[in-house]
């Protein structure tokens, strides 16, 4: 069965104070791993996808990495604006076809006090 | 851009009541889905459908069925809604295909309450 754990479950952060959030996953075959963003409320945002160990993507004071066991997602000086809930999502071959069926992990709750 | 929109952002409802939540998506994507999202339990895949008329289970699809007779819309169906049924839903859509274009976009959630 596939298995995606995110830590920590909340984090909280001063403005300007950088850390990274954790996505471990275990899965028979990766074919993509997403994060996105949600505020409260509202339905997630895309942020990034990876597809092979050691891919890195950036975005602004976000940048994510890929190994093949855990992907990070480093917030660098953060903001008050980037106090949100991240959600990491993993994609599995589905034989010779995928459907983008999606696993989520339950979530890292971000908040950055100024 | 992208847009999904789903009919409404807030619903209350009465035990046994039939409700049916709409989803529409404006990219002429192939894939749709539907998830409902409890605090604890992150976001769980309810039913999902990769064209017009076809339809497979997801992981908890017991007490909801879905209708795609249009490719841009795809409905949830609650056939007698049940107060465990209370959630936030979300309806996501998606290209078929490989490399960056399968990425899933989401619509802004249905807020459910079954009293």
């Amino acid at each position: 069965e596939d298995q995606v754990t995110q830590s920590p479950e909340a984090l909280r952060l001063q403005e300007g104070e950088s850390s990274s959030l954790n996505c471990s996953y275990t899965v028979s075959g990766l074919r993509g791993l997403f994060w996105y963003r949600q505020d409260p409320g509202k339905g997630p945002e895309f942020l990034f996808t990876l597809y092979s160990a050691g891919e890195e993507k950036e975005k602004e004071r976000l940048k994510a990495t890929l190994t093949k066991k855990e992907s990070f997602l480093h917030i660098t000086a953060p903001k008050p604006e980037d106090s949100a809930t991240y959600l990491c999502a993993v994609q599995v071959w589905a034989g010779g076809t995928s459907y983008g069926k999606l696993t989520f992990g339950q979530g890292t709750i971000l908040t950055v006090h100024p | 851009d992208v847009k999904v929109t789903q009919s409404s952002r807030y619903l209350v409802k009465r035990t046994g009541e039939k409700v049916f939540l709409e989803c529409v998506q404006d990219m002429d994507h192939e894939n749709m889905f539907w998830y409902r999202q409890d605090p604890g339990l992150g976001l769980r895949l309810i039913y999902f459908s990769y064209d017009v008329k076809m339809k497979e289970k997801g992981d908890i699809p017991e007490g909801y069925s879905v209708s795609r007779e249009k490719k841009e819309r795809f409905s949830l169906i609650l056939e007698s809604a049940s107060t465990n049924q209370t959630s936030m839903y979300l309806c996501a859509s998606s290209p078929t295909g490989t490399g960056s274009t399968d990425t899933q976009y989401f619509g802004p959630g249905t807020r459910l309450t079954v009293l």
